[in-house]
């Protein structure tokens, strides 16, 4: 079966701009996580998503939003890009919410300059 | 916060066991201890995933001690391709942790 599709995969994007990322999770999945990963601060958890609704929040600025579609689909907004926005932003399904066991995509790449 | 420590790197030899230790002491007492395996240039692969005592599965065996502060991934008889960086999540109060990661390299 399908993994964990993340879109795009590598993403370069200016200081100020704004950048949404896709990710379509595995069928059946109804819990959507994101997460950041950088060199310096490694995995850092951005939020959970249920049933379209924004269940848990990690301690990022509100710069950071997302949403979930009715078929599990979710989308990551990044608004007024920061150079130290540059990262690995990673996504993760599974059936149910909290540390249920992720299954991951393998990232989108974004670079802001 | 949930602070999770690990070691940084570890070395082995292959056909060896390997135990990687996360040290996590203030998780929610309801949640999973979970551990994922991480490649170059991919997301994190679950590897196996605990509330307390033991756990094994066909890859991995998982450690959990009553008090829950720690937890140690058991790989048995490691092999080249096991090199990779190891990873533990914990949940604290709805919001959920990393540790910092350990990376394990293999040699023959």
């Amino acid at each position: 079966k399908a993994g964990v599709t993340q879109t795009p995969r590598y993403l370069i994007k200016t200081r100020g701009q704004q950048v949404t990322l896709s990710c379509s999770p595995i069928s059946g999945h109804r819990s959507v996580s994101w997460y950041q990963q950088t060199p310096g601060q490694g995995l850092q958890f951005l939020f959970e998503y249920f049933s379209e609704t924004q269940r848990n929040k990690g301690n990022f600025p509100g710069r950071f939003s997302g949403r979930q579609f009715s078929n599990s689909r979710s989308e990551m907004n990044v608004s007024t890009l920061e150079l130290g926005d540059s990262a690995l932003y990673l996504c993760a399904s599974s059936l149910s919410t909290g540390n249920d066991g992720y299954t991951f995509g393998s990232g989108t790449r974004l670079t802001v300059v | 916060l949930a602070k999770t420590t690990q070691p940084i790197s570890m070395d082995s030899y292959e056909g060896q066991e390997v135990n990687i230790t996360c040290s996590h002491n203030n998780i929610a007492t309801n949640d999973y201890i979970t551990w994922y395996q991480q490649f170059p240039s991919q997301g994190p692969r679950f590897i196996i995933q605990g509330y307390k005592t033991k756990v094994t599965n066909e890859v991995a065996s998982l450690f959990i001690p009553a008090d829950r502060k720690s937890s140690t991934l058991s790989l048995p008889r490691v092999s080249l391709s096991d090199t990779a960086v190891y990873y533990c999540l914990v949940g604290l109060f709805n919001k959920f942790y990393f540790g910092s990661g350990t990376k394990l390299n293999v040699k023959p």
